[in-house]
């Protein structure tokens, strides 16, 4: 029973438009959602975050906005870069801590 | 700045043979993490621990053994290896209350 879900395996968009990276989940105990990025060989790193108190969280190019009644997630990325090609995994978490992660949506940002 | 060190990077091992991956932080965290990742899975948990001198199951337990052996150092023991058990382990650690995990950048293990 996957609790965090990640519906699409893959995302091809052009440089200098809009990537949108979407996540639902039904754990309602969870009220810490996170995004993180991964490239080929390397760990994730952590790219941005949103408490459930909130409904966006901004920093910089990226944006996540959270939809509680909808238990949806979506991490927005403008503009895009050939950069941001990466995997990209959406992770949630409750009072325990533990992170919950997706099965990630690889993002193919083309030139 | 090293954070997470993970070795070894990569291991080949034949089935029923055993291996420890280790993993050590430099960041004074308390919770330390173990993960798998496999193709279209995603990163399950494997084991953790809250704080030195406790551990507990994650979501895919079964066939490894763990080891907090002080707080910097947290180990994954796979006592006989199995085809199954061939994949990416990431060892992570995080402050409680603190946003997020730092992730090591991998073992990539494959069990023939």
């Amino acid at each position: 029973d996957q609790q965090v879900k990640q519906n699409s395996p893959s995302l091809s968009v052009q440089e200098g438009r809009i990537s949108i990276l979407n996540c639902d989940y039904t754990n309602s105990m969870f009220d810490y959602f996170l995004w993180y990025k991964k490239y080929p060989a390397e760990g994730p790193t952590f790219l941005i975050s949103i408490s459930s108190i909130k409904d966006k969280n901004e920093d910089g190019r990226f944006t996540v906005f959270l939809n509680k009644s909808a238990k949806h997630l979506s991490l927005h990325i403008v503009p895009s870069q050939p950069g941001d090609s990466a995997v990209y995994f959406c992770a949630a978490s409750g009072s325990n801590y533990k992170l919950t992660f997706g099965k990630g949506t690889l993002l193919t940002v083309n030139p | 700045n090293a954070g997470v060190t993970q070795t070894p990077k990569f291991q080949v091992l034949k089935t029923g043979q055993s291996m420890t991956l280790q993993c050590a932080q430099d960041m004074n965290h308390n919770s330390m993490y173990w993960y798998r990742q496999d193709p279209g899975m995603g990163l399950r948990l494997i084991y953790y621990s809250a704080s030195e001198g406790t551990t507990d199951k994650g979501e895919v337990p079964n066939g490894y053994n763990v080891s907090r052996l002080n707080k910097r150092e947290f180990s994954l023991r796979l006592e006989s290896a199995a085809p199954s058990q061939t994949s990416v382990y990431f060892c992570a650690s995080s402050e409680m209350g603190v946003e997020g995990y730092t992730f090591g950048s991998g073992t990539r293990l494959t069990v023939v």
